[in-house]
């Protein structure tokens, strides 16, 4: 089955600053790439996708890039804020099945 | 958008108990559901995907007779949690994904808000 690999586990930045957190997938018919954001208490958002007919996408200050490759994918979150300050998740799976897998998660903080 | 419900938020319960947890798709119907659980600082585990009108799938190492999953709608799934021990105690999230993918949104997974479990 599918194995997510996510790193850094924690990452502090500060405001202004660009983070960044990768992902590895190890099954290569995993065609869908989505990024979760979870604050304290509360649910996964997702934040960001993307499938594997593309490299990059981008929405405002976050943007994920995907090497089908070397199977890996990136968050990248430019002028961060401390309301980016959160857990980020990163997930593989395949569009038809039911096989999402998630990454050990990302503790980011942003620093004022 | 889409919302996914959960009841309750939080139980406290006693050893021996058996707990149920609601999770329902509130405007859009969902032939499968999945199931999770998170420790402190840890990532969402996947415990068993909810199909309706049939069986769950659980994944390995995750005890069916233990954690009862019924789906008997397309807008609710229900986890049992039988006979409740201190260990059982998590967060457990369950998350829906749209049955028609013709709205066009992406195959997204939308999250329930969660249910804090304590097994005194």
């Amino acid at each position: 089955g599918e194995n997510v690999e996510q790193h850094p586990s924690t990452l502090s930045v500060q405001e202004g600053d660009s983070a960044v957190i990768k992902c590895t997938y190890s099954d290569s018919a995993s065609n869908y790439f989505p990024w979760y954001k979870q604050e304290l208490g509360k649910r996964p958002q997702l934040i960001i996708d993307i499938r594997s007919n593309v490299g990059e996408k981008k929405d405002q200050r976050i943007a994920v890039t995907l090497n089908k490759t070397a199977k890996h994918f990136s968050l990248h979150i430019t002028e961060t804020q401390p309301e980016d300050s959160a857990v980020y998740f990163c997930a593989a799976s395949t569009w038809f099945v039911n096989d999402m897998r998630f990454g050990a998660g990302t503790r980011l903080t942003v620093k004022p | 958008g889409a919302v996914v419900s959960q009841h309750p938020s939080r139980v406290i319960c006693k050893s021996g108990t058996s707990v149920k947890i609601e999770c329902r798709s509130l405007d859009f119907q969902a032939t499968t559901m999945f199931w999770y659980r998170q420790f402190p600082k840890k990532s969402l585990m996947l415990m068993a995907t909810s199909n309706e009108g049939s069986k769950a799938t659980y994944e390995q190492g995750v005890e069916k007779d233990k954690f009862l999953i019924n789906h008997a709608s397309l807008t609710l799934s229900t986890l049992t949690v039988t006979s409740a021990h201190p260990e059982d105690s998590s967060f457990y999230i369950c998350s829906a994904r749209e049955t028609h993918l013709a709205s066009g949104r992406p195959r997204e997974q939308f999250f329930g808000p969660g249910t804090r479990l304590t097994v005194l």
